[in-house]
């Protein structure tokens, strides 16, 4: 099956700064990536959709200065947490589409846990 | 809006016993709908999909899920529960015409050995 590395796969950061979150579709070409938060015992709540070569998407609610993102290339799309707070912690999973599946079947990363002191 | 409902937070069952997770949904148009397992501190893995024909959809590690239009419902199951299938399961519907996906707020199933 398709591959999606995320990393990293635990950080822990003081408050005020900046923290990177690298998905990166290893074995297949992804043009739209989605990017995921999902807190303790609940549900992914779906932050934005990566789009290659043009600007995310949001959902309603998510700040897009606070949460950028990246899609750079075909391969590899990137999560910028700015300026953290301890309310941003959480384990943020991205998740690719593999093109010729049915859309939603999606090939999820192994998720990153973020904690902000 | 959008939804789609997991009704039981917690599912217990013996090993060996048959399982069933529930889901129902309420979304626009046809959709696509999914089952998709998440062991602790790992992403999501997909099980099976519907997207159409027959209604009894066969996925990973002997899991199947029945389509039931008239119930809005996608009860995922299994004829034999492994002490291994624990873990937590999600629910997802992607709308129609949506290209993103829509969870279930998550089924944790512990096989009991």
């Amino acid at each position: 099956g398709a591959v999606v590395s995320q990393h990293p796969s635990w950080v822990i950061c003081k408050s005020g700064t900046s923290v990177k979150i690298e998905c990166r579709s290893l074995d297949f070409q992804a043009t739209t990536m989605f990017w995921y938060r999902q807190f303790p015992k609940q549900s992914l709540m779906l932050m934005a959709t990566s789009n290659e070569g043009s600007k995310a998407t949001y959902e309603q609610g998510v700040e897009k200065d606070k949460f950028l993102i990246n899609h750079a290339s075909l391969t590899l799309s990137t999560l910028t947490v700015t300026s953290a707070h301890p309310e941003d912690s959480s384990f943020y999973i991205c998740s690719a589409q593999k093109p010729g599946l049915a859309a939603g079947e999606l090939f999820f990363g192994e998720g990153s846990r973020l904690t902000v002191l | 809006a959008q939804s789609v409902a997991q009704p039981e937070d917690q599912v217990n069952v013996a090993e060996g016993n048959p399982l069933t997770v529930k889901c129902t949904y309420s979304v626009s148009g046809n959709p696509y709908l999914f089952w998709y397992v998440q062991y602790p501190n790992r992403g999501l893995q997909f099980l099976l999909k519907y997207i159409t024909g027959d209604n009894l959809v066969k996925g990973s590690y002997g899991f199947e899920a029945e389509f039931n239009k008239s119930q809005t419902s996608f009860h995922l199951k299994k004829p034999s529960a492994l002490v291994s299938d624990s873990a937590l399961y999600f629910c997802a519907v992607r709308p129609g015409g949506a290209n993103n996906l829509f969870f279930g707020t998550g089924t944790r199933l512990t096989v009991i050995p």
